[in-house]
């Protein structure tokens, strides 16, 4: 059975303490892999998609890498306004579904 | 990016009754999916609704519940019927655009 799973739960940070967000996957042939944000009583917002192993892409102070089993979301030097709750998601095979996993809350202080 | 906007983007209704909504995107779309967002909890695909053919539910959803229209290719509906308080959710359209999935704002049902 395709399976996403999201750690941390919950991440809290300092202002421009740099950290890591994993998701590792377990999936019959991935399609897609796909990082989305989500901030309270909104749809998600689209960040990256990645699609083979060794694929990285960045976007402001964000970067998602991609392996065989896992994909990382880099934040580095976080700022308040990236607080909110980053989704991870697979699709498999040739189904275009998304495949959720249950998110990481990212509380930055100031 | 595809630009996608929903209508309600809240309700309160009573048990027993339907609520519609509708997903309207500002591009034309092959694919559109609905996805349901139960409290405090990830998403999940009720349905994939493609131009021209009957929508195609997964596992635990069924059409008499959740009917779907997809009438051209830059909108859809998702009805919620007969709705009890388990049906409490936020209800998001999403489409594929090129490769990536964009969700609309949703719609933040509560059944009474």
């Amino acid at each position: 059975e395709d399976q996403v799973t999201q750690s941390p739960e919950a991440l809290r940070l300092q202002e421009g303490e740099s950290s890591s967000l994993n998701c590792s996957y377990t999936v019959s042939g991935l399609r897609g892999l796909f990082w989305y944000r989500q901030d309270p009583g909104k749809g998600p917002e689209f960040l990256f998609t990645l699609y083979s192993a060794g694929e990285e892409k960045e976007k402001e102070r964000l970067k998602a890498t991609l392996t065989k089993k896992e994909s990382f979301l880099h934040i580095t030097a976080p700022k308040p306004e990236d607080s909110a709750t980053y989704l991870c998601a697979v699709q498999a095979g040739s189904s275009y579904k998304l495949i959720f996993g249950s998110g990481t809350r990212l509380l930055v202080r100031p | 990016s595809a630009v996608i906007s929903q209508k309600p983007s809240r309700d309160i209704c009573q048990r027993g009754t339907s609520l519609t909504i509708q997903c309207q995107v500002d591009s034309q779309v092959t694919m559109m999916f609905w996805y349901r967002q139960q409290p405090g909890q990830s998403l999940t695909l009720i349905a994939t609704a493609n131009q021209g053919s009957e929508a195609t539910y997964e596992s635990g959803f069924v059409i008499d519940k959740f009917p779907i229209s997809r009438p051209n290719l830059t909108f859809s509906t998702l009805t919620v019927s007969n709705m009890s308080p388990e049906d409490s959710s936020i209800y998001l359209c999403s489409v594929e655009y090129y490769g990536e999935q964009f969700f609309g704002p949703g719609t933040r049902l509560t059944v009474l």
